[in-house]
């Protein structure tokens, strides 16, 4: 069966300190990966999205990036972290191949930035 | 995409039926209707999807009207495990799921 992690599950950093999120999938080939961000009290923002390595799709212009070196490998940056960085980052997966596919999500990390 | 209606909150009562209701008057004929659910703090968990025929799972049931603009998740006996944040969802395929703030369901003990 799929699984899907990330961590860290919870960070606390400073206004300008770097970010690094990792997220990996298990137990399936070629996924398209999703960044999602959940403010406090609101719904789920796109993010990036990728369907392929090195294949990267931005939904909204900001100080993130995304990166995906491996398959099943998806990495969420900032060089500089601002205030309205915190917030519930949510990594997920769905099976290749277009369409409308169920996305699956993990268990997400809990950002604060100070 | 289609943008969905949902009620801000309901409770049910341990052990019922839960009736979850979705407007998506404005549903596409290639867009599917997804729930998904979100207990606090943890990630959404996909619950059920249907295009036009009502459909049924382990967890829930989807009942789509004939005219495609509502619907509704039925859970069919509540517990207090359920109690979250639901949404529901149209998704034409755009890898873009757009998440509003749902309908947040209560069991009462």
């Amino acid at each position: 069966s799929q699984t899907i992690h990330q961590w860290p599950a919870t960070l606390v950093q400073p206004v300008g300190s770097p970010l690094s999120l990792e997220c990996t999938v298990e137990g399936t080939s070629n996924p398209n990966l999703y960044w999602y961000r959940q403010a406090a009290g609101r719904g789920l923002q796109l993010l990036f999205y990728s369907v392929g390595i090195g294949q990267i799709s931005s939904e909204v212009p900001q100080n993130l990036s995304a990166s995906r070196p491996q398959d099943r490998q998806f990495i969420l940056s900032s060089k500089k972290l601002l205030l309205s960085d915190s917030g519930f980052y949510l990594c997920a997966w769905s099976a290749y191949g277009g369409g409308t596919d169920t996305q699956y999500f993990g268990p997400g990390t809990r950002l604060t930035v100070l | 995409d289609a943008k969905t209606t949902q009620p801000p909150s309901m409770d049910c009562a341990e052990g019922r039926a839960a009736n979850l209701p979705c407007n998506h008057s404005t549903i596409s004929g290639n867009e599917y209707v997804y729930w998904y659910r979100q207990i606090h703090s943890q990630g959404p968990q996909y619950i059920i999807h249907g295009l036009k025929n009502n459909e049924t799972n382990e967890m829930a049931s989807l009942i789509i009207t004939e005219d495609r603009k509502s619907s509704t998740l039925i859970l069919p006996h509540a517990t207090l495990r359920d109690t979250a944040v639901y949404y529901c969802i149209v998704d034409g395929g755009a890898n873009n799921l757009f998440f509003g703030t749902g309908t947040r369901l209560t069991v009462i003990p």
